[in-house]
């Protein structure tokens, strides 16, 4: 599976939008693009994942740039229970392993 | 729905003891995962069964490890015998969609 690069931190205020960047440059035309999140002593959790159009759900929305070699996730109003460390992972259609790398921590300043 | 189920939530043992972690998945769900989670390593798949069939193992580190599926509602993973490097958390995941994964929350295994 391509592999992709996220920043190792972010900070963010509380009640602010929040906009996570994960760059794919070697993503394949088959490759869907995922986010999970996972807080703190929990596993887990999905969030969100699209192939090529940008897509919305109740937590959050992932914007997928034109050539597809990036992506963001965006979430709309940031509360505390929001800190978590957020991963991007690239998966094959038809892959059913997902490869987690190191993902982004995400601290939210009350 | 009460999510993944996970036991123990936590495990103590001595090195050369086995270790039995199970797992009861999402009623409906048909794929079920395997998970460890070190600071080291990060988040590594160990195996995951489709409709209780273990379709893929490249992930188990090596003949200490084993997991079960005897059916749709149950899977066990076992370490046999246990080595310190072993500690680590274990997830156990469920899935109808394998993009849209289910976690449980961990079993948390030391290993002295």
């Amino acid at each position: 599976d391509a592999k992709t690069t996220q920043p190792n931190s972010m900070e963010s205020n509380e009640e602010e939008p929040v906009h996570l960047p994960c760059n794919h440059s070697t993503i394949s035309g088959t490759d869907y693009i995922h986010w999970y999140r996972q807080l703190p002593s929990q596993g887990p959790e999905y969030v969100i994942h699209g192939l090529t159009s940008n897509v919305n759900n109740r937590m959050a929305s992932l914007a997928i740039a034109e050539d597809r070699k990036s992506s963001t996730l965006i979430l709309h109003r940031a509360t505390l229970r929001d800190a978590a460390v957020y991963y991007c992972i690239l998966a094959n259609f038809g892959n059913e392993k997902l490869t987690f790398g190191t993902g982004t921590r995400l601290t939210i300043i009350p | 729905d009460a999510g993944v189920i996970q036991s123990p939530r936590h495990e103590v043992t001595e090195m050369g003891q086995e270790v039995t972690l199970r797992c009861k998945p999402i009623s409906g769900h048909d794929y079920l995962f395997w998970y460890r989670q070190t600071m080291m390593r990060g988040l590594e798949l160990l195996i995951y069964f489709n409709n209780n069939v273990p379709i893929d193992d490249s992930g188990m580190p090596e003949d200490r490890f084993s997991a079960k599926m005897p059916n749709a509602s149950f899977s066990t993973l076992k370490i046999q015998p246990s080595e310190p490097r072993d500690s680590a958390v274990y997830f156990c995941a469920s899935s109808t969609d394998p993009s849209e994964q289910y976690f449980g929350p961990g079993t948390r295994l030391t290993v002295t």
